[in-house]
């Protein structure tokens, strides 16, 4: 199946600072990609959906100008954590779908953000 | 508005034994719905998919779910369970076909010997 890669998959920073998060669909074109946060023992809450070329769609409550979603590629997803906080620290995963639409999700592995 | 519900935190099996993972969901139509399953510190990979049709789903690794449209449900079995199925499961559900998908809040699955 298709494989999405997330990058880095742990990553832990200071209070104040900005963090990167890469998502990549490695053998598809993704027009449309998903950014969850998952908290721990809880659900997958999507955060934002990014369209290729266009500005991400954000859910109710999530900050657009804390996290920064850029999809400049068919390939490639990118999600910052700007100024991130301790109340940041999460577990984040992306989602892609390709075109053609099989009503198919594929998930990156995850990335683990820590904010000290 | 669309929801899902995992009634089920927790659940411990013993190896062999069969399973079932319960699902409801809150739609006004027959949504698209799926069984995805997490590893401790990983991403999620789709077990099943029901998007219409025979209304019992077969999936990989073993598993099968049940569309129940008079139950508004989507349980999850697998009739022997092995060591290396515990993880955690989550059911979702895409009402409008967009693959925005609404997840439940998981169920923990945990095998004994």
């Amino acid at each position: 199946g298709a494989v999405v890669s997330q990058h880095p998959s742990r990553v832990i920073c200071k209070s104040g600072t900005s963090v990167k998060i890469e998502c990549r669909s490695l053998d598809f074109q993704a027009t449309t990609m998903f950014w969850y946060r998952q908290f721990p023992k809880k659900s997958l809450m999507l955060m934002a959906t990014s369209n290729e070329g266009s500005k991400a769609t954000y859910e109710q409550g999530v900050e657009k100008d804390k996290f920064l979603i850029n999809h400049a590629s068919l390939t490639l997803s990118t999600l910052t954590v700007t100024s991130a906080h301790p109340e940041d620290s999460s577990f984040y995963i992306c989602s892609a779908s390709g075109r053609g639409g099989t009503g198919e999700l594929f998930f990156g592995e995850g990335s683990r953000l820590t904010v000290l | 508005a669309q929801s899902v519900t995992q009634p089920d935190i927790h659940i411990t099996v013993s190896e062999g034994a069969s399973l079932e993972l319960r699902c409801n969901y809150s739609y006004g139509a027959t949504p698209y719905l799926f069984w995805y399953v997490q590893s401790p510190g990983q991403g999620l990979q789709l077990l099943l998919k029901y998007f219409s049709g025979d209304t019992l789903v077969q999936g990989i690794k073993g598993f099968e779910a049940e569309f129940k449209r008079s139950q508004s449900s989507f349980n999850l079995r697998k009739p022997s369970v092995h060591w290396s199925d515990a993880a955690e499961y989550f059911c979702a559900v895409d009402g409008g076909a967009t693959n925005k998908l609404i997840f439940g809040t998981g169920t923990l699955l945990a095998v004994q010997p």
